[in-house]
């Protein structure tokens, strides 16, 4: 089946450092990406997107281009704030009429000042 | 716009009793909501496919009798957690796509609601 796999955290940087959160997937189709943020005390929102290879979503400064032949859906930034403090999921998406998402565990970021 | 509204927040209850979540679309009509449940330090794990005027759909391994839904109206979708038992405490999220949105389009979460039975 589909899965996403994350990379171990949590992780914590220091303001204005270059971040990368690994993630890397399974799927038997051609599935759409996603990283997903969820700010402390708050549901998750849609951080950006990819539908197909080599597709770059951004957003808010984070970078995530679909690789498809490694697999993989690496999100970047390249100088974080305190307010990107957040837990991230990569997710992913099959096609179908239901299309569920697949998640990753999370990864915790805390930025310190 | 796209807001989803969960309701409690947070509750908590005795063992052996049941509770009621709600999940609302505020500003679209929603056919299909989908209902997460998140362990601490895990990822969500889809429990159920909720369809407007049909049965719900379980993912393996879910009670579809301990965890009820129903989705009664296109903005409206409820999960019971029946005969609750301290296991069962989790954060539970549900979420909704716009209509006529395809597989590559987001979900909107709700803020998710935090049981725990005692």
């Amino acid at each position: 089946g589909d899965s996403v796999t994350q990379m171990e955290g949590p992780v914590t940087l220091s303001e204005e450092a270059f971040l990368t959160i690994n993630c890397t997937y399974t799927a038997t189709g051609y599935p759409s990406l996603f990283w997903y943020v969820q700010y402390p005390g708050e549901g998750l929102q849609l951080l950006l997107k990819a539908t197909k290879a080599d597709d770059k979503g951004s957003n808010k400064g984070f970078e995530a281009t679909y690789r498809k032949e490694t697999t993989s859906f690496h999100l970047e930034k390249g100088s974080v704030q305190v307010s990107d403090s957040a837990v991230y999921f990569c997710a992913l998406s099959e096609t179908g009429a239901n299309s569920k998402l697949t998640f990753g565990k999370g990864i915790t970021l805390s930025v310190r000042p | 716009g796209a807001v989803v509204s969960q309701h409690p927040s947070w509750v908590i209850c005795k063992s052996g009793t049941s509770v009621k979540i709600e999940c609302r679309s505020l500003d679209f009509q929603a056919t299909t909501m989908f209902w997460y449940r998140q362990f601490p330090k895990q990822s969500l794990m889809l429990m159920a496919t909720s369809n407007e005027g049909s049965k719900a759909t379980y993912e393996q391994g879910v009670e579809k009798d301990k965890f009820l839904i129903n989705h009664a109206s296109l903005t409206l979708s409820t999960l019971t957690v029946t005969s609750a038992h301290p296991e069962d405490s989790s954060f539970y999220i549900c979420s909704a796509k716009l209509p006529g949105q395809g597989y590559n389009s987001p979900l909107h979460f709700g803020n998710g609601t935090r049981l725990t039975v005692t």
